[in-house]
């Protein structure tokens, strides 16, 4: 089955700087690949994915690349806010297998004003 | 409310006991998903349905879980006999498409 490895497990920034996470998986069926942003104590929101046929997509100050040869994908955030500290997941899917996810072990970003 | 709901939002039991959570998906979601979270982990996926019928179990659902979804609507997980080991957070998602939304989760404490 599918297998997820995410970097860093934890990541400290100083605010406006840019925090970068990284996600690697197994299955080159996988075309669906979301981010989740975890609060402490709250569900898993998600908060911008990818499909294989896109190599980059962006929303205001997140972005995610996908490299399909090398099976990698990341997360990009730009100009840090203390309220994007929280517990990052990345994700993947095979769409037409019931888009089931199997997620990364998550990373922990803190960020310091 | 238009989100995910599940019901309870926490629930203590002793081991042994059987325990029942409920999941309301988005009303015009046709496939619901189980998930449990361990405390700094992501989520494990455990079943998931399309519509009422169930198309996938992990092996991480043993014999002492069963989930159903009569109506195509709401959801039940039931765990039966629970043992320690399955105290966790139990989410519930759905989606129409690509993009999946979880519910709150309930968490499951085994004493």
């Amino acid at each position: 089955g599918e297998n997820v490895e995410q970097h860093p497990s934890t990541l400290s920034v100083q605010e406006g700087d840019s925090a970068v996470i990284k996600c690697t998986y197994s299955d080159s069926a996988s075309n669906y690949f979301p981010w989740y942003k975890q609060e402490l104590g709250k569900r898993p929101q998600l908060i911008i994915d990818i499909r294989s046929n896109v190599g980059e997509k962006k929303d205001q100050r997140i972005a995610v690349t996908l490299n399909k040869t090398a099976k990698h994908f990341s997360l990009h955030i730009t100009e840090t806010q203390p309220e994007d500290s929280a517990v990052y997941f990345c994700a993947a899917s095979i769409k037409a297998a019931g888009n089931k996810l199997t997620f990364g072990g998550g990373t922990r970003v803190l960020v310091k004003p | 409310d238009t989100g995910v709901s599940q019901d309870p939002r926490h629930k203590i039991t002793k081991r042994g006991q059987n325990v029942t959570f409920r999941c309301d998906p988005i009303s015009e979601h046709n496939r619901l998903y189980w998930y449990r979270q361990t405390l700094g982990q992501g989520p494990e996926f455990l079943t998931y349905f399309q519509n009422e019928a169930q198309l996938e179990k992990s092996r991480l659902l043993s014999d002492r879980f069963s989930a159903e979804r009569p109506k195509g609507s709401f959801s039940t997980l039931e765990i039966q006999r629970t043992e320690q080991g399955d105290s966790a957070m139990y989410l519930c998602a759905s989606s129409l498409g690509s993009g999946v939304v979880f519910g709150p989760g309930t968490r499951l404490t085994v004493l």
